[in-house]
């Protein structure tokens, strides 16, 4: 079935400091992929919906300047989050979507959980 | 996306059928019906989905309502391994995008 791999699984950085994280799809292509955080013991906050070739588009609240997201190929999109600071600290976690896929196709990685000290 | 309500939390008994109930009484006709689960500290998995129709897989069952108003997914033969955050998540029909999370039910399963 379709895989998608998230890297790296954790990362601890220096406060002001920037941090990419990416994620595959190992088997499929994916024309479509999301970016979600979740703080511990809440749900999953979708941040942005991540479109190859063209801008991402960010939900409300979310400063798009701060998590930027590219998506230049079918295969990998990133999330890099800039000057971070300690209330960025959460789990991120990226999404993408198999159509040919048998179930709707919304495959998750494994998260990246980002410790900002 | 018509929005969901679940129960916060449930227990269930090692090898007993888990009923995870679901309410989705804003559902639109070509809504569809999805469940994940999430085990600590690791990305959501695939379930289950359906538009209309009961559906099963090696997973789960999925029943929804004759009005769609609302669903419940049933693990037959719940093991400790199924300890987990399950959601509940309406998405709409062709074109739609995104899934957008409740709060899901924390399901312990107990020895």
């Amino acid at each position: 079935g379709a895989v998608v791999s998230q890297h790296p699984s954790r990362v601890i950085c220096k406060s002001g400091t920037s941090v990419k994280i990416e994620c595959r799809s190992l088997d499929f292509q994916a024309t479509t992929m999301f970016w979600y955080r979740q703080f511990p013991k809440q749900s999953l906050m979708l941040m942005a919906t991540s479109n190859e070739g063209s801008k991402a588009t960010y939900e409300q609240g979310v400063e798009k300047d701060k998590f930027l997201i590219n998506h230049a190929s079918l295969t990998l999109s990133t999330l890099t989050v800039t000057s971070a600071h300690p209330e960025d600290s959460s789990f991120y976690i990226c999404s993408a979507r198999d159509y040919a896929g048998p179930f709707g196709g919304y495959t998750f990685g494994s998260g990246t959980r980002l410790t900002v000290v | 996306d018509a929005k969901t309500t679940q129960p916060t939390s449930m227990d269930c008994a090692e090898g007993r059928a888990a009923n995870l109930p679901c309410n989705h009484s804003t559902i639109s006709g070509n809504e569809y019906v999805y469940w994940y689960r999430q085990i600590h500290s690791q990305g959501p998995q695939y379930i289950i989905h359906g538009l209309k129709n009961n559906e099963t897989n090696e997973m789960a069952s999925l029943i929804i309502t004759e009005d769609r108003k609302s669903s419940t997914l049933i693990l037959p033969h719940a093991t400790l391994r199924d300890t987990a955050v399950y959601y509940c998540i309406v998405r709409g029909g062709q074109g739609a995008q995104k899934l957008v999370f409740g709060q899901g039910t924390r399901l312990t399963i107990n020895p």
